[in-house]
């Protein structure tokens, strides 16, 4: 079984851009979950997705957003990009809710933004 | 607000030694606890995951403890191996938002 794929790997943007990052779960896999990795914060969670329904979210601004389509796959977007956002974005997919089964992640997506 | 705290940041341990990675949590409700491994230039990877409704459980090299009354966990290797080095993280779902929160992180280096 394939795993989770992150596109595009890594990405240069400059302040005030806007990116959408994509991600394509493990085959059967309805839930989505997206976290954000810095030296500073650590793993922090941005949102879940689960049959195209935004379940949870984390407490990061509404630049910040997400949609997932009918084949599970799933986009974050950001907006205006800001300094801050430089970071690794993980993606991960579990076969139901986050915290009822297991996450797997995928490699990330490498954001800097200058 | 909720958090989970990770203990030690670093760690270093001879070849063959025990690795042993702590975790305290705030929410009582909390009831799914995984440890996941990440190496260079890669996602985490899971490890090992425990339920609120067991103490302990093993996978070969790989064990978790955990202490509800206490709210902590902890991750044991035992014959720590280089391939072990990474970065560890524990986590922990926090039931009143439902969202995963981690650690900061553990770095271990097993030294041949």
């Amino acid at each position: 079984k394939a795993g989770v794929t992150q596109t595009p790997r890594y990405l240069i943007k400059t302040r005030g851009q806007q990116v959408t990052l994509s991600c394509s779960p493990i085959s059967g896999h309805r839930s989505v979950s997206w976290y954000q990795q810095t030296p500073g914060q650590g793993l922090q969670f941005l949102f879940e997705y689960f049959s195209e329904t935004q379940r949870n979210k984390g407490n990061f601004p509404g630049r910040f957003s997400g949609r997932q389509f009918s084949n599970s796959r799933s986009e974050m977007n950001v907006s205006t990009l800001e300094l801050g956002d430089s970071a690794l974005y993980l993606c991960a997919s579990s076969l139901d809710l986050v915290g009822t089964d297991t996450q797997y992640f995928g490699p990330g997506t490498r954001l800097t933004v200058l | 607000g909720e958090n989970v705290e990770q203990h030690p940041s670093t760690l270093s341990v001879q070849e063959g030694d025990s690795a042993v990675i702590k975790c305290t949590y705030s929410d009582s409700a909390s009831n799914y606890f995984p440890w996941y491994k990440q190496e260079l230039g890669k996602g985490p990877q899971l490890i090992i995951d425990i339920r609120s409704n067991v103490g302990e459980k093993k996978d070969q090299r790989i064990a978790v403890t955990l202490n509800k009354t206490a709210k902590h966990f902890s991750l044991h290797i035992t014959e720590t191996q280089p391939e072990d080095s990474a970065v560890y993280f524990c986590a922990t779902r926090f039931n009143n938002n439902n969202d995963m929160r981690f650690g900061a992180g553990t770095r271990l280096t097993v030294k041949p």
